[in-house]
C-alpha cells in the first residue's frame, strides 16, 4: 500500500530564507505525488505534481519538489519565503488507482518577518 | 465556472442529531470524493462517488455515515446521531474523471462541531 510521511509538522523560517518541507514515501513501484497547500480556514490547492514526466517538477508560487526514488523522497522547496506562504502543506499519493488521495500528516510553515 | 461549493461553511450539532453536509461539485465534474480532517491530522478519505453510484467506501464508518451522489443535486454526506468524536471538518473534491493524475479540487470545507 502507498503511504507518504511528512519528516516534520513544523518548520519555521524568517522572510527571504529558503524553504526545505520533507517528505517520504513508500510505494512498490513508482508513484505519482502530489504536493497541496492549505490556508486558514480554507480548502487546498494542488501545488504541483510529479507523474513521472520528469523528476524536478515546478509548481505554483516558486515552489518546486524533486522526485529521488534511491531516497524515496519527494521534499518541497523554494528558494526564498514570503510571508504569504505560511500555511499546512500536505504531501499526498493517490491510490486504488484512482484519485483517492493518501495525505501525510502535514507540515505547518511558519514564516517570520 | 464557479468551484467546488460547500454548505453550511460551519455546522454545530447536538449530540444525537443528523448532520447533513452538502458538496456541488465543479460544473462538469461527475466525481466526488470526501474527507475527513481531525483537529491537527492530515486529510483522511471517506468515500468516491459517481453520479448516483458509490465506488469506493472503504473509509466511511461502518455505522451512521452515508453518502449519495444523486442524478440531480448536491452530493449528501449525512451522520446520523452525531457524537463528540466526529467534530471535524469534512472536505468535498471533485475531478472531471477518474484519473490519478487528474487533479482533484477541493471545496473550502464544512466546519462540524458536536456539543
Amino acid at each position: 500500500a502507498q503511504s507518504v510521511t511528512q519528516l516534520d509538522s513544523h518548520v519555521s523560517v524568517s522572510e527571504g530564507t529558503p524553504v526545505l518541507l520533507r517528505c517520504n514515501y513508500s510505494s512498490s513501484y513508482s508513484p505519482s505525488l502530489f504536493w497541496y497547500v492549505q490556508h486558514p480556514n480554507k480548502g487546498l490547492q494542488l501545488l504541483l505534481k510529479y507523474t513521472s514526466a520528469a523528476t524536478l517538477v515546478k509548481g505554483i508560487n516558486g515552489f518546486e519538489a524533486e522526485f529521488k526514488k534511491s531516497e524515496t523522497s519527494f521534499h518541497l522547496t523554494k528558494p526564498s519565503a514570503h510571508m504569504s506562504d505560511a500555511a499546512e502543506y500536505f504531501c499526498v499519493v493517490p491510490s486504488g488507482g484512482y484519485n483517492k488521495l493518501i495525505f501525510g500528516a502535514g507540515t505547518r510553515l511558519a514564516v517570520h518577518p | 465556472n464557479a468551484g467546488v461549493m460547500q454548505n453550511p461553511r460551519h455546522l454545530v450539532r447536538r449530540r444525537g442529531q443528523e448532520a447533513r453536509l452538502r458538496c456541488s461539485p465543479m460544473k462538469g465534474h461527475s466525481h466526488v470524493y470526501w474527507y475527513r480532517q481531525l483537529p491537527e491530522e492530515g486529510l483522511k478519505f471517506m468515500v468516491y462517488l459517481q453520479k448516483e453510484n458509490i465506488i469506493d467506501e472503504s473509509g466511511m464508518p461502518k455505522e451512521r455515515f452515508s453518502a449519495e451522489f444523486p442524478k440531480e443535486g448536491p452530493s449528501i454526506l449525512r451522520i446520523q446521531q452525531v457524537v463528540r468524536g466526529d467534530s471535524a471538518a469534512y472536505f468535498c473534491a471533485s475531478s472531471p474523471d477518474r484519473g490519478m493524475y487528474t487533479e482533484a479540487f477541493f471545496g473550502q470545507g464544512t466546519r462540524l462541531t458536536v456539543v
